[in-house]
């Protein structure tokens, strides 16, 4: 049972314009959302997380949005450029435990 | 600053073979993970661990050992390798939450294992 799931496996966003990733989850105990990136051969980086208190955090080109009542959050990308190229995954945290729950991931690609 | 190590980067291994995947990390981080990824199920909790000397189950665990003697050390044992154990194995660690905050995790640069 997935419980994070991104149903997108892929997406092309032409460079400058808004990226959005989209990640819906089905446990009403997630309380901490985060986002990572990832690059061929690399391990993930965080990239950005909110936590459920909040609907909306941001940091320079990046914004993730969260709504509980639809368990969805979204990430955009503002304006898009050539090094977002990557795979984002999204992941969700229930009670401050080690568990991280992943999604499958969506790769993304900025077309120049 | 190296981060998260892991070694080896690639193995191959046959069928019954045991092996360890080395993680170390230099940022004094109490707790560490090890997750496997594999083609369209994003990545799972294998083992984990909060401290030296206690680790606990994740998603995962059937078919690993893990030990953990000190803080920068956390490997992961395959005690008798089987083809479905063929994944990229990534380390992690972070620091412990403050107060409500909890903390993201650093990731090593992971290990691709194939079981023949």
């Amino acid at each position: 049972d997935q419980q994070v799931k991104q149903n997108s496996p892929s997406l092309s966003v032409q460079e400058g314009r808004i990226s959005i990733l989209n990640c819906d989850y089905t446990n009403s105990m997630f309380d901490y959302f985060l986002w990572y990136k990832k690059y061929p051969a690399e391990g993930p980086t965080f990239l950005i997380s909110i936590s459920s208190i909040k609907d909306k955090n941001e940091d320079g080109r990046f914004t993730v949005f969260l709504n509980k009542s639809a368990k969805h959050l979204s990430l955009h990308i503002v304006p898009s450029q050539p090094g977002d190229s990557a795979v984002y995954f999204c992941a969700a945290n229930a009670a401050r435990n080690e568990k991280l729950t992943f999604g499958t991931g969506t790769r993304l690609t900025i077309i120049p | 600053n190296a981060g998260v190590t892991q070694t080896p980067k690639f193995q191959v291994l046959k069928t019954g073979q045991s092996m360890t995947l080395q993680c170390a990390q230099d940022m004094n981080h109490e707790y560490m993970s090890w997750y496997r990824q594999d083609p369209g199920m994003g990545l799972r909790l294998i083992h984990y661990s909060v401290g030296a000397g206690i680790t606990d189950q994740g998603e995962v665990p059937n078919g690993y050992n893990v030990s953990r003697s000190t803080t920068e050390d956390f490997p992961l044992r395959l005690l008798s390798a089987a083809p479905s154990q063929t994944s990229v194995y990534f380390c992690a660690s972070r620091t412990a939450a403050v107060g409500k905050k909890y903390t993201e995790a650093f990731f090593g640069q992971g290990t691709r294992l194939t079981v023949v």
